[in-house]
């Protein structure tokens, strides 16, 4: 089955600096990669996904990025704020031809923004 | 829009008793899932439902059952509850439609805290 390193587990940065969050995966026939947003007591939040016909895609502050030769995918937060403070999870999905199938996450980076 | 439902909020069993947790979505979506949530370990799939009427095991499905009432309903039912189960339960929904126009996010209910002692 399919497995998703992320790193790191903590990130800290300024305000308005950018933080970066890596994942790589194992499962070469994965081509959905979604990242998600959790706050505390809340559920994960959908913010940015990319397929694997496209190498780049931005959304305002966030971009994700994915290298199918080397399996890993990044997202990249610019001009941080406070409200970005947050676990941010990545996941990857393999198609079995059955249907829907649930996507494989990492196990999450706590991202805190230093005012 | 309410989006994904689930019920109850909190939960605290005792080692061996049943609970069904209950999950509904209002989005139309075709599929349906359930994952666990543990300190350091990300989000597991449980089971899931591709589609009314269909059920298949995820990555951690034993000790527990599964039931797609409807199109909106999916509910995750542990029969004998284990302190091992302690966990934050959450149910997410998608439209997954196959082929062209494929719709693949997952959209999260705000889960359910479940304590076995």
């Amino acid at each position: 089955g399919e497995n998703v390193e992320q790193h790191p587990s903590t990130l800290s940065v300024q305000e308005g600096d950018s933080a970066v969050i890596k994942c790589t995966y194992s499962d070469s026939a994965s081509n959905y990669f979604p990242w998600y947003k959790q706050e505390l007591g809340k559920g994960p939040q959908l913010i940015i996904d990319i397929r694997s016909n496209v190498g780049e895609k931005k959304d305002q502050r966030i971009a994700v990025t994915l290298n199918k030769t080397a399996k890993h995918f990044s997202l990249h937060i610019t001009e941080t704020q406070p409200e970005d403070s947050a676990v941010y999870f990545c996941a990857a999905r393999s198609y079995s031809g059955g249907g829907a199938d649930g996507l494989t996450f990492g196990k999450g980076t706590h991202l805190i923004i230093q005012p | 829009n309410a989006g994904v439902t689930q019920t109850p909020k909190f939960q605290v069993l005792k080692t061996g008793q049943s609970m069904t947790l209950q999950c509904a979505q209002d989005m139309n979506h075709n599929s349906m899932y359930w994952y666990r949530q543990d300190p350091g370990m990300g989000l597991r799939l449980i089971y899931y439902s591709a589609s009314e009427g269909t059920t298949d095991k995820g990555e951690v499905p034993n000790g527990y059952n599964v039931s797609r009432l409807n199109k909106r309903e999916f509910s995750l039912r542990l029969e004998s509850a284990a302190p091992s189960q302690t966990s934050v339960y959450f149910c997410a929904s998608s439209e997954a439609l196959r082929g062209a126009g494929r719709r693949d996010e997952q959209y999260f209910g705000p889960g359910t805290r479940l304590t076995v002692t």
